[in-house]
């Protein structure tokens, strides 16, 4: 079984739509991300979370929110979908630098299309 | 903030061959790490291979090694023998180590499309 798992792993909806992308990870690690994909961009951090209290934003959270519902659970939403948020989303997970490097480990990703 | 540069939209090989894809980055930071990942048309994220910065030698994973230049800002990916499976897009990616101000935070480059020909 996958680490990471995202659903749905496909989406697509109309603009103006609220949409949720949910993430769960058996790492059992405490560290959570959302990234987006775009053509020529990379990956780019949306939200990051090192613990079930801590949520922070990161470089393009604009028109985004998110929930950990637990250590295992993080939601990224989607509160009005415009069609700039097409794009392929990333979840991934950490553990603390001294223990694992930084390395993050990748979910299989959400590609979403918005009309 | 910090900044990764891919300078080289796509590049190719011939099987067997080896083949350099280049990264640069921009830091004030004096400890951190720098991360190649591999996305196949599956699209999922693979770690290729990792450096510490405070490490001198240069990291190796089987066919893939690191000329990683401290004073440069610089770290290639050098994949050896090349083989039809590393074909994939490949980004570069830095994360500051503990202490530092984007602490956790991977800075991803645009990526690099390798080909791999028969």
């Amino acid at each position: 079984d996958a680490d990471v798992t995202q659903t749905p792993r496909n989406r697509i909806t109309k603009t103006g739509k609220r949409i949720m992308l949910e993430c769960s990870q058996t790492k059992g690690h405490d560290r959570m991300y959302w990234y987006r994909q775009d053509p020529g961009l990379g990956l780019r951090l949306i939200y990051y979370s090192f613990d079930v209290k801590d949520i922070n934003k990161g470089e393009i959270s604009d028109g985004y929110s998110v929930s950990r519902q637990a250590q295992a659970k993080f939601s990224l939403s989607l509160e009005s979908a415009i069609p700039n948020q097409t794009a392929l989303y990333f979840c991934a997970t950490s553990e603390p630098g001294f223990k694992a490097h930084e390395t993050q480990y990748f979910g299989p990703g959400t590609r979403l299309l918005v009309l | 903030a910090q900044t990764v540069t891919q300078s080289q939209p796509e590049m190719s090989v011939q099987e067997a061959e080896t083949v350099t894809l280049s990264c640069t980055y921009d830091t004030s930071e004096s400890d951190y790490y720098l991360f190649w990942y591999k996305q196949p048309p599956s699209r999922q994220m693979i770690l290729v291979i990792r450096q510490e910065a405070y490490k001198q030698q240069n990291a190796t994973e089987n066919r893939f090694s690191v000329n990683f230049q401290k004073a440069a800002k610089s770290f290639s990916l050098k994949i050896s023998d090349s083989q039809l499976g590393d074909a994939a897009m490949y980004f570069c990616a830095y994360a500051p180590s503990a202490g530092g101000t984007s602490y956790g935070k991977l800075t991803f480059g645009q990526g690099t499309i390798l080909t791999v020909h028969p």
